[in-house]
């Protein structure tokens, strides 16, 4: 069975860093591209950012550049997110997602999430 | 930037057909897929490459893809079906989520 754990949100200041991790499980990681999609309280969905299988390619959304950095580490079957500056608008639930395949580019597995609460 | 456009909410009757719209320029040459959530659940993917179900989701669920608009179509609507709807593509290295519609069975 597929499984995404997505961990370490808190309640943390503006300007504070975080580190997010999201443990997998139930297929082979290291073949399937990742993502972090998040949801503000009560808003819409907002994909944050996607690594490649490798590692080798990493996109992300105009909000987070310069201040996320998405990696991941084949070996312990993780992804990670790594969130610095943090702003108040940062705040929402922190999905990992796997996609499908690099054709298709759906997202067929999510996690339960976690949540970042930016606030002082 | 790219952008996609859905209706704040859409209602049906029970047993009826539901239709959730997603507009976006010349959408039709991007696979779309679109996803259901339920209120404190993560998101579960009900359609894949515009028209395409992934198994567990009912023949109820179907979708189409033409031109500037694609649809999400739901036959014979149920109370569980009742939940927000969201329409995704990929667009310049970037993904795109519609705002989301919320799918309410009367």
């Amino acid at each position: 069975e597929v499984q995404l754990v997505e961990s370490g949100g808190v309640l943390v200041q503006p300007g504070g860093s975080l580190r997010l991790s999201c443990a997998a499980s139930g297929f082979t990681f290291s073949i399937y591209s990742m993502n972090w999609v998040r949801q503000a309280p009560g808003k819409g969905l907002e994909w944050v950012s996607y690594i490649s299988s490798s590692g080798s390619t990493i996109y992300y959304a105009d909000s987070v550049k310069g201040r996320f950095t998405i990696s991941r580490d084949n070996a312990k079957n993780s992804l990670y997110l790594q969130m610095n500056s943090l702003r108040d608008e940062d705040t929402a639930v922190y999905y990992c997602a796997r996609t499908t395949n690099d054709y298709s580019k759906n997202f067929d597995y999510w996690g339960q999430g976690t949540l970042v609460t930016v606030s002082s | 930037s790219y952008e996609l456009t859905q209706p704040l909410s859409v209602s049906v009757a029970l047993g009826q057909t539901a239709r959730i719209t997603c507009g976006g320029k010349n959408i039709g040459s991007k696979n779309v897929h679109w996803y259901q959530q339920k209120p404190g659940q993560a998101p579960v993917l009900v359609i894949y490459r515009d028209s395409n179900r992934p198994s567990g989701i009912p023949e109820r669920f179907s979708g189409s893809n033409s031109g500037n608009m694609a649809t999400l179509t739901i036959s014979r609507a149920q109370a569980g079906d009742e939940a927000d709807y969201y329409c995704q593509v990929w667009d310049s290295s970037t993904v795109i989520f519609g705002g989301g519609t919320k799918l309410t069975v009367l």
